[in-house]
Parts: C-alpha cells; sequence; structure tokens
C-alpha cells in the first residue's frame, strides 16, 4: 500500500509570507495528487487536483507541482484566511491522505 | 447548488451495526463516483469507501481498516449513497463525511458529516 507523508506537521508563518509544503508518495503515483484545505470545524474543500491544477473559485496564490513521488503545495502572499489544515491525497486507484500540515498564522 | 447531506449518525455499542446515509442534490448523481471519508477526533482524514457508476458496474472499494466490515452502496433513483458499517470497533468512532467526483477523479463535493460514537 501506497504511504502518503507530509511535511512538516505544522508551520507558523506571517502573513504576506510565501509558503510551501511538501507530499512524498512511497511508489511513483504520477500526477494522480489532489489538495484539500480544511479550517477548523468545517468540511475539508479541494484546492488542487492532478498534482498542478487550481480546482474552480481557488485563489491563484496556491499552486501545486510535482510528480512521481513528490509533490508541493505553495501558497504565495499567504492570507489570514489560509490558516488551516492541508492533506494530500492519492486520487487514482486508492484515496490514501496524508496525515496533514498545519499552517498557523503568527 | 450541490448538496451532500448526511444522515444516520450516532451513538452505538462496540460490535453493533449502523447505517448512515447520504442525500446529493445539484448535479447529476448516477454519472458521479461516490466516496465515504472519516476524520477521528483531533485526527487527519482517512478514506473508507468507493462506489462508481453504473457504467463501471458499482464497483466498491475500501480501505483495509474497514474492509470485511463496511459496505457502500448507491440507489440512483433517489440520489443516495449509504454506509452499511457492521461489527462496530471504538476505532469507527469518527465524523464521516460523505463526497462526490463530479469533475474529475478527486473529492470535489463534500457534506458537512455524520458523527459516530462506538462507545460502550
Amino acid at each position: 500500500n501506497i504511504v502518503m507523508t507530509q511535511s512538516p506537521k505544522s508551520m507558523s508563518i506571517s502573513v504576506g509570507d510565501r509558503v510551501t509544503m511538501n507530499c512524498k508518495a512511497s511508489q511513483n503515483v504520477g500526477n494522480n495528487i489532489a489538495w484539500y484545505q480544511q479550517k477548523p470545524g468545517q468540511s475539508p474543500k479541494l484546492l488542487i487536483y492532478y498534482a498542478s491544477n487550481r480546482y474552480t473559485g481557488v485563489p491563484d496564490r496556491f499552486t501545486g507541482g510535482g510528480y512521481g513521488t513528490d509533490f508541493t503545495l505553495t501558497i504565495n502572499s499567504v492570507q489570514a484566511e489560509d490558516a488551516a489544515f492541508y492533506y494530500c491525497q492519492r486520487i487514482y486507484n486508492s484515496w490514501t491522505f496524508g496525515g496533514g500540515t498545519k499552517l498557523e498564522l503568527k | 447548488a450541490v448538496q451532500l447531506v448526511e444522515s444516520g449518525g450516532g451513538l452505538v455499542q462496540p460490535k453493533e451495526s449502523l447505517k448512515i446515509s447520504c442525500a446529493a442534490s445539484g448535479f447529476t448523481f448516477s454519472n458521479a463516483a461516490m466516496y465515504w471519508v472519516r476524520q477521528a477526533p483531533g485526527k487527519g482524514l482517512e478514506w473508507v469507501a468507493r462506489i462508481r457508476t453504473k457504467p463501471n458496474n458499482y464497483a466498491t472499494y475500501y480501505a483495509d481498516s474497514v474492509k470485511g466490515r463496511f459496505t457502500i452502496s448507491r440507489d440512483d433513483s433517489k440520489s443516495m449513497v449509504y454506509l452499511q458499517m457492521d461489527n462496530l470497533k471504538t476505532e469507527d468512532t469518527a465524523m464521516y463525511y460523505c463526497t462526490a467526483s463530479i469533475a474529475a477523479t478527486v473529492m470535489d463535493a463534500w457534506g458537512q458529516g455524520a458523527s459516530v460514537t462506538v462507545s460502550s
């Protein structure tokens, strides 16, 4: 079974900063990765699919990248409303989630 | 607007059964693969089950942690998806989210969740 490992587990940054979080697959998954954002008390929301495609309505400060086993989610000029948990997920043949990265604002 | 509304959650004892439901609206339900994803209190997301569409023979897939105990099903005539949970364990305690793949093979729509607590 493929394992998805996210790093770091948490990060604290300032509004306006640029942040990059990582997702590593234990086997080659091609571009079959999605990223979700979950704010406290809310359901997750899709941000990125097939590694780099921004979902409808997602601000362009969110960018996904990577292929194979190593993937990134970058947020340019972080806003206060971006404080949340972020999860990567394999999206083909199994739908395993990573453990999540908590983004906090200073 | 797309809506997924879960129902049927509650408190059950270990080894008991529970069936939760999800009512879908705002999209062509019969064309969408449907999923259940759960989240234990204070923990991350865990995919539970998937059911494909009629052209794909309603194929089902399960996480190893629930295989043999949980059954996902759907009723396209009612735009409903279900999760039958048997032989429940305390570690099944979680918020259970109904999700749909509407645009592509991703969970692009989510419900608000149904809370399931397994405790004696």
